[in-house]
């Protein structure tokens, strides 16, 4: 079954203790996401990357980071977790912006709580 | 820069009411328009898709949408909504090659 993955789905933790979530992908997609999702604001995006090894900044990339060492995984990291990092992540892949019919597929999300 | 509103922050209809959430956006040229949905406590799910040819396009559990060029929109409509169309409803726009932009959502209650 085609899906996206992440872990954990819930977390609470505390300001400073870093943290991973990771997101896997089975569908051999080139692309992958992070968004985080604030009520009123929708999805904001967090960080990308079209492939392995190259990443790049979303709309709000500020506090986070990223690594593609492979294809298939792409893990959100808070080096510092602050309260205004409490939200809901989102993970998503996509074949690729090359592809005409391209479409966006998400993880189940997972909702952080910083204290 | 690129944006997508939606025009309503929270719909509340009756079962059996007809159901239209707009979405405009703000881009020129040829676009890709997508509708998801977020039902309580899940992930997003595609609705729908637009790409090119028929701009009225039929997706999952009834929905259907038209897209307006003219106009810069992409409505999502249903006939006649169930209880169990209570979610939140997200339109999203890409360009060819560039990322996806989200519009802020629109909660849909739908009182039994």
């Amino acid at each position: 079954e085609a899906q996206v993955t992440q872990n954990p789905r819930y977390l609470i933790t505390v300001t400073g203790k870093k943290l991973t979530v990771t997101c896997s992908q089975n569908m051999n997609h080139e692309y992958m996401s992070w968004y985080r999702q604030d009520p009123g604001l929708g999805l904001r995006q967090i960080y990308y990357s079209m492939n392995v090894e190259v990443t790049d900044k979303g709309d709000v990339p500020e506090g986070y980071k990223v690594s593609r060492k492979e294809k298939r995984n792409f893990p959100l990291i808070l080096e510092s977790p602050s309260p205004n990092q409490t939200s809901l992540y989102f993970c998503a892949s996509r074949a690729g912006r090359g592809s005409r019919t391209d479409t966006q597929y998400f993880g189940p999300g997972t909702r952080l709580t910083v204290l | 820069a690129q944006s997508v509103s939606q025009h309503n922050h929270h719909v509340i209809l009756s079962e059996a009411a007809s159901l239209e959430l707009g979405c405009n956006y703000s881009y020129g040229g040829t676009v890709n328009l997508f509708w998801y949905v977020q039902y309580p406590g899940q992930h997003l799910q595609l609705l729908l898709k637009y790409f090119s040819g028929d701009p009225l396009v039929k997706g999952i559990k009834g929905f259907e949408a038209e897209f307006i060029k003219s106009k810069f929109s992409f409505n999502l409509r249903k006939p006649s909504v169930q209880w169990s169309d209570t979610a939140e409803y997200f339109c999203a726009v890409t360009r060819y090659g560039q990322n996806f932009v989200f519009g802020p959502g629109t909660r849909l209650s739908v009182l039994p």
